[in-house]
């Protein structure tokens, strides 16, 4: 079965640093792997996506993403944070073999980047 | 353009009632989805449809009911509201012929309680 895991409720980071959120995956296949972005009150947007080829993929925002299959890793990373940034980030996955097309969400990580 | 587009916004029940939350498409996406969101547990499918006249479930299928007469619309129905089917829900869609690699689009959610 998928599953997804982002280990930090909360990521704290001063506007101009660069921040690192955390995710984790599970698939018996090869996947396929997404961060979404959600602001207040608002639906999930999509920020990157990795399907194949180059490890590092970049997204909307500045924002990119590094897949590491050894690890199983799909971190999202931005090298100078926004206050504008802070926002609750999804990671979610999708095994290439299955035909359900289901997309599985973690719990979800909030980013609060301070002035 | 329109998007996804969900119905009501915010709805109030008490438990027993029924009632349908509305999504809509206009980008001729095949594939929608609907997922509740709680606090702690990120997003979890409850349904899915690959297509009109094609629906499946997914993690949390239980209580609700979902059908696709045409390529546009998704409703979802609550068959007998319960308390802990108070959430937000959300409706998302992607790009025909590419549900497995695509990303999703959201509609701005509908927030429910139930009394």
């Amino acid at each position: 079965a998928q599953s997804v895991a982002q280990p930090e409720d909360q990521v704290n980071v001063a506007e101009g640093n660069p921040l690192t959120v955390k995710c984790t995956y599970s698939v018996s296949g090869n996947p396929y792997l997404f961060w979404y972005v959600q602001y207040p009150n608002r639906g999930l947007q999509f920020l990157l996506k990795y399907i194949t080829g180059d490890n590092l993929v970049k997204g909307s925002y500045g924002f990119e993403a590094e897949f590491n299959k050894s690890q199983t890793s799909f971190h999202l990373k931005k090298p100078s944070a926004l206050v504008s940034d802070s926002a609750l980030y999804f990671c979610a996955v999708r095994d290439k073999g299955d035909s359900s097309y289901k997309l599985i969400f973690g719990s979800g990580t909030r980013l609060l980047v301070r002035p | 353009n329109a998007g996804v587009t969900q119905t009501p916004k915010f709805q109030v029940l008490k438990t027993g009632q029924s009632m349908t939350l509305q999504c809509a498409q206009d980008m001729n996406h095949e594939y929608m989805s609907w997922y509740r969101q709680d606090p702690g547990m990120g997003l979890r499918l409850i349904h899915y449809s690959v297509g009109a006249g094609i629906t499946d479930q997914g993690e949390v299928p239980n209580g609700y009911n979902v059908s696709r007469s045409t390529t546009e619309d998704f409703p979802l129905r609550l068959l007998s509201a319960a308390p802990s089917q108070t959430s937000v829900y959300f409706c998302a869609s992607s790009y025909k012929g590419h549900p497995n690699t695509g990303e999703l689009f959201f509609g701005e959610g509908s927030r429910l309680t139930v009394l």
